[in-house]
């Protein structure tokens, strides 16, 4: 059963354009919402968070916005570059501990 | 500050044998959480360890076992290694349980 549904699978954008990628979930008790970007070889870095007392949170050119009564959290990327090409995770915390992945997206940022 | 660190990076084992994975956690970082990723999916919550107790646990099997160590540092351990063991292990550390978790490079697993 996945938790947390991420969308779209993939993603081509020219550079400078503003990738999205949206997450859903059902689970009303997450309390916390990251983003993770993940290089090939490497562990997940944490991008952003945020937490459902909040619409939007924004650092740098990442963007989290999120619509608690849609249940529904997205990440746009400003100014997108080539350096930005890797796969990105959302997540929500459950429970205080377990953090749900979604099932990624990778982002290819053509130059 | 010295982030989250993993051994080994790599590591071939056969089906049946059983591995010991390491993490050190962040500096000053007492709760530990360790992830299986299989190839092109999201990280799977195996459980975590907060002062040296497990504190939760996702739906993996009892084959799947962990320790935390006064200094913070945790271990992995799987026995009885199956072929879909085969994965990037993650270890992430934060502080407290509720936390930001920092992730650590990861342990890539082939069971053969």
């Amino acid at each position: 059963q996945q938790q947390v549904k991420q969308s779209p699978q993939s993603l081509i954008v020219q550079k400078g354009g503003i990738p999205i990628i949206n997450c859903a979930y059902e689970n009303t008790a997450f309390d916390y919402f990251p983003w993770y970007q993940q290089f090939p070889g490497k562990g997940p870095a944490l991008l952003i968070a945020i937490r459902p007392d909040v619409s939007e949170k924004k650092e740098g050119r990442f963007t989290i916005s999120f619509n608690k009564s849609a249940k529904q959290f997205s990440l746009h990327i400003m100014d997108s570059q080539p350096g930005d090409s890797a796969t990105y995770f959302c997540a929500a915390m459950e429970y205080g501990n377990k953090l749900v992945f979604g099932a990624g997206t990778i982002l290819r940022v053509k130059s | 500050e010295t982030g989250v660190t993993q051994s080994p990076t790599h590591l071939i084992k056969t089906r049946g044998q059983q591995v010991t994975l390491r993490c050190s956690s962040q500096s000053g970082h007492n709760t530990v959480s360790w992830y299986q990723q299989a190839l092109g999916q999201g990280p799977q919550f195996i459980f975590q360890y907060y002062r040296e107790e497990e504190n939760g646990r996702g739906n993996f099997p009892p084959r799947f076992s962990g320790l935390q160590f006064p200094n913070y540092s945790s271990e992995l351990n799987v026995n009885a290694l199956e072929l879909d063991d085969s994965a990037l292990y993650l270890c992430a550390s934060s502080l407290a349980s509720a936390d930001t978790q920092y992730f650590g490079p990861g342990t890539r697993l082939t069971v053969l």
